[in-house]
């Protein structure tokens, strides 16, 4: 079946303008979690989403960035005032509900975004 | 806190060789364990995992994996390298709170000679 899709693949922008990173997990999948990956930091989490309950966002590195996801499906993580130290790999990955006892975490292809 | 250490930033095998790549990692408890593989530009690719019972665990692509709770080691291994291996491998830990999210080492690439 699809896997976890992430749009778009890569973003150029510029300092100081806003981005939006867009992420569809595997149907099915009630988790998701988006990770940033860059030379300095390696692999690092910025949030996770269950279901309706309320998000993990304790990975977030500043209020610049943002999260949300509609419909427990589709995630868009946004950076506002995007800085040169925001450029990374931005991932997102999903899995099925801990409680049902599976617990693998999916990736998607990620998300390259360059600030100038 | 939890971590997950990868001692070594690059090794480079010959095509046909065994290859082991070692994973140290930090918790009190019994871990969750991952093995994932990131070819250049891919996102990751779960090789196996381990959650529980027997310790030495089978993954994709021929890749196995054992885990040493007296070493707090996880440590990836193969039999016989082919030039497609050649990427980075990135050992990791579920966090044990309500996001199971994944502590990640900071990855081992592997080149492999022809």
């Amino acid at each position: 079946g699809a896997g976890v899709s992430q749009s778009p693949s890569n973003k150029v922008t510029e300092k100081g303008k806003d981005v939006e990173l867009r992420c569809d997990p595997i149907s099915g999948h009630t988790a998701l979690y988006w990770y940033r990956q860059s030379l300095g930091q390696g692999l690092e989490f910025l949030i996770y989403f269950q279901g309706n309950s309320a998000p993990d966002k304790s990975g977030l590195p500043s209020d610049r960035f943002s999260a949300e996801r509609t419909g427990g499906s589709v995630s868009t993580l946004t950076i506002q005032r995007t800085q040169q130290e925001d450029s990374a790999v931005y991932l997102c990955a999903s899995s099925l509900e801990r409680r049902v006892g599976i617990y693998t975490q999916y990736f998607g292809p990620g998300t390259r975004l360059t600030v100038l | 806190a939890q971590s997950v250490t990868q001692p070594d930033i690059h090794i480079t095998v010959s095509e046909g060789a065994s290859l082991e790549l070692r994973c140290n990692y930090s918790y009190g408890a019994t871990p969750y364990l991952f093995w994932y593989v990131q070819s250049p530009g891919q996102g990751l690719q779960l090789l196996l995992k381990y959650f529980s019972g027997d310790t030495l665990v089978q993954g994709i692509k021929g890749f196995e994996a054992e885990f040493k709770r007296s070493q707090s080691s996880f440590n990836l291994r193969k039999p016989s390298v082919h030039w497609s291996d050649a990427a980075e491998y990135f050992c990791a830990v579920g966090q044990m709170d309500s996001s199971y999210k994944l502590i990640f080492g900071s990855g081992t690439r592997l080149l492999v000679r022809p």
